[in-house]
């Protein structure tokens, strides 16, 4: 099956800094991008979605100016969260979609803000 | 609006006895449902999307639109079961095109 990577997989930072992830479909060709936040044992929660070339859409209570979302090419997407504080530690997934008939989850990267 | 419920937050049963994980949507249009499961320290990976009607590791799931329904179900549950399952529905037409929403999970324990 299609591979979707994600990078770094873990990180640790300090309270104000900006971390970006980065999510790279490897095998086919992403044309939305899909980036959701997962806490502990609980579900999935969509930020944002983007399409290559495009402006991010994001979901109500979501900040734009916090996470931002680029699209740049149709193999990668990047999420960078912006003065990162410890309450945006979490787990940051994305999804990898090509259609309804191909979508991909990445292996997800933990965000640990000190 | 679109909503997935999974009602139960944990579910345990014995190795060998049978397992339902519940599932109910809410959707205006016409439902497609998938089941994923996340192995402990792994990423998401798809278990059964109802259209193609496969049996994934021995689950299966059927859709029950009278009942708004998707369970998963094995009749044997195994200890490598063990995990959380989310059920999923996907946005097959307007702005939420392509999007996923999940339920809140349910994490399966099997016990030896």
């Amino acid at each position: 099956g299609a591979v979707v990577s994600q990078h770094p997989s873990w990180v640790i930072c300090k309270s104000g800094t900006s971390v970006k992830i980065e999510c790279r479909s490897l095998d086919f060709q992403a044309t939305t991008m899909f980036w959701y936040r997962q806490f502990p044992k609980q579900s999935l929660m969509l930020m944002a979605t983007s399409n290559e070339g495009s402006k991010a859409t994001y979901e109500q209570g979501v900040e734009k100016d916090k996470f931002l979302i680029n699209h740049a090419s149709l193999t990668l997407s990047t999420l960078t969260v912006t003065s990162a504080h410890p309450e945006d530690s979490s787990f940051y997934i994305c999804r990898a979609a090509a259609g309804t008939d191909t979508q991909y989850f990445g292996p997800g990267t933990r965000l640990t803000v000190l | 609006a679109q909503r997935v419920t999974q009602p139960e937050k944990l579910l345990s049963v014995f190795k060998g006895a049978p397992v339902e994980l519940k599932c109910n949507y809410s959707y205006s249009g016409s439902p497609e449902l998938f089941w994923y499961v996340q192995y402990s320290r792994q990423r998401l990976q798809l278990l059964l999307r109802h259209i193609s009607r496969e049996s994934i590791k021995g689950f299966t799931a059927d859709l029950n639109k009278g009942e708004t329904s998707f369970h998963l179900k094995k009749p044997f549950a195994q200890e490598e079961d063990s995990a959380m399952y989310y059920c999923a529905l996907l946005h097959a037409g307007g702005t939420s095109y392509g999007k996923l929403t999940f339920g809140q999970g349910t994490i399966l324990t099997v016990h030896p």
